[in-house]
C-alpha cells in the first residue's frame, strides 16, 4: 500500500530572488536555535544559530530572525542560488543540549 | 578537521541479525548524539552522551536498541534483533559546550529486509 510520510512544506523560489523559511517553536523556555540544512545523502549541516537574547543575526547571505513573542523563527537567504536547494530545519535548545527539530522545509530553486 | 565519521554509510541486513552502527565524533566535542531520520517521524534523538556517559536516552525505542560509548573518541549504536521497521538513516552528531551547534557525520543508511 502507499506509505504515508511527512508532508514537507516546499518553497520554490527563482534563482536570484530572496528565500525566507519560517518556523514556528514550541517551547518559552528555550534559549537556544538553530538553522541546519540538509542536502540529499548528507548530514544537517550548521547554518546559522541564535540566542534568545538577540532577535537578529546576520551571516554571510543569511539572516536569522527571533520573534519570541509569538514564539517564531525565520531564515533568510540573500540571492538564492541553486546550491541552496535542500531541506532546511530549524532547532531549539531547551536549556540542556537536548535539541528538538522541526520537520523541514524543502527550499527549491528554479533557475 | 575532520568532521564526525560514521560506518557504515550502507547496511543491508535480514531481519533477526545484529546490526552496529559506529561514530567518531569531533575531537574534543564532549556530547555524543545519536539520532534516527524517517519519513513518518523526520528526525528524532534516540540517546546522547556527555563525557562518555549517557545523559538521556528516552528516545531509545525499545530494549532491542542500546549504545555505548567506551572512549572519548569512539560510540556504537547496536540493534539486536532487527526489524523491518527499524530501516532508517541513523545519524550520529558531536557537540561542544552547551549552546553551541551540534555537527553530524553523513548518516549510516540502514535497510532491514
Amino acid at each position: 500500500g502507499e506509505s504515508v510520510g511527512l508532508h514537507l512544506p516546499t518553497l520554490s523560489v527563482q534563482e536570484g530572488d530572496n528565500s525566507i523559511i519560517n518556523c514556528a517553536y514550541s517551547n518559552s523556555a528555550s534559549d537556544y536555535f538553530i538553522w541546519y540544512k540538509q542536502e540529499s545523502g548528507k548530514g544537517p549541516q550548521f547554518i546559522i544559530d541564535i540566542r534568545s537574547n538577540m532577535d537578529k543575526r546576520q551571516g554571510q547571505r543569511v539572516t536569522v530572525l527571533l520573534n519570541k513573542t509569538v514564539k517564531h523563527l525565520s531564515l533568510q537567504i540573500a540571492a538564492t542560488q541553486p546550491g541552496d536547494s535542500a531541506v532546511y530545519f530549524c532547532a531549539e535548545n531547551m536549556g540542556n543540549q537536548k535539541v528538538t527539530f522541526g520537520i523541514g522545509t524543502k527550499l527549491q530553486v528554479i533557475p | 578537521d575532520a568532521g564526525v565519521i560514521q560506518s557504515p554509510r550502507h547496511e543491508v541486513t535480514e531481519m533477526g541479525q545484529e546490526v552496529t552502527l559506529r561514530c567518531k565524533p569531533i575531537s574534543g566535542h564532549d556530547y555524543l548524539f545519536w539520532y534516527r531520520q524517517t519519513m513518518m517521524r523526520g528526525l528524532e534523538l534516540l540517546i546522547y552522551f556527555n563525557n562518555n556517559v549517557p545523559i538521556d536516552d528516552s528516545g531509545m525505542p525499545e530494549d532491542r536498541f542500546s549504545a555505548k560509548m567506551p572512549n572519548a573518541s569512539f560510540s556504537t549504536l547496536k540493534i539486536q534483533p532487527s526489524e523491518p521497521r527499524d530501516s532508517a538513516v541513523y545519524f550520529c552528531a558531536s557537540g561542544g559546550r552547551k549552546n553551541q551547534p551540534q555537527h553530524f557525520g553523513d548518516g549510516t543508511r540502514l535497510s532491514i529486509l
